[in-house]
């Protein structure tokens, strides 16, 4: 079975610095990969989907890389601001038809 | 596009009632999945479909049961609840599965006392 796994589980950091998360999984054989966003209270919300043939995708000032031989992905955040608190998720497909997440990274961005 | 949305938002239930808990979809997609989110535990699923009048089980699938009669329509159903189901439930959908992006709908908080 596909693990997920995300470094760190919490993150404090004061308003404009820039800012790496990490996902990584155990499986490199997958079709790709989704990096989410809940805020408290919410559903989650689609920030990037990185195919398998991708290194990165963009966003606005979100970034995210992936490096499926090492099984791993980082989802960098520039210039961070207050509204980017939340808990960052991301998703890799399993063996069959579905997904496996991960426990996710509570940001917190110090106005 | 109202997107993914499910109903009801919040409900109480005693241990041993019954509830459907509904999600639709208005974007034609063909897989839909239920999952269950809890403290600790992270998002886990419960049942799926990959098409109309399919299902299948998730990770965690025990104590429910689901049904798709209709593409749009996804229903996780509880016969017995019990306090263990207690949790928030999200409702997704992709178009093609694990090839494509998914979308969630805003949860329904269940708590059972």
């Amino acid at each position: 079975k596909q693990e997920v796994t995300q470094i760190p589980a919490a993150l404090s950091v004061p308003e404009g610095e820039n800012l790496v998360l990490n996902c990584s999984f155990t499986d490199s054989a997958i079709y790709n990969l989704q990096w989410f966003r809940q805020d408290p209270g919410k559903g989650l919300t689609s920030l990037l989907l990185i195919q398998s043939s991708q290194r990165e995708q963009t966003s606005g000032r979100l970034n995210a890389s992936l490096d499926k031989s090492s099984g791993r992905s980082t989802l960098y955040i520039a210039a961070s601001q207050p509204g980017d608190s939340a808990t960052y998720l991301c998703a890799v497909p399993n063996y069959g038809q579905n997904f496996v997440f991960g426990p996710g990274t509570r940001l917190s961005v110090l106005p | 596009n109202a997107g993914v949305t499910q109903t009801p938002k919040f409900r109480v239930l005693k241990t041993g009632q019954s509830m459907t808990l509904l999600c639709a979809q208005d974007m034609n997609h063909e897989y839909m999945y239920w999952y269950r989110q809890d403290p600790g535990m992270g998002l886990r699923l419960i049942h799926y479909s990959v098409g109309e009048g399919t299902t299948a089980k998730g990770e965690v699938p025990d104590g429910y049961n689901v049904s798709r009669l209709k593409k749009q329509n996804f229903l996780l159903g509880l016969e017995s609840a019990a306090p263990s189901q207690t949790s928030v439930y999200f409702c997704a959908s992709s178009y093609s599965g694990v090839v494509d992006e998914q979308y969630f709908g805003p949860g329904t908080r269940l708590t059972v006392t």
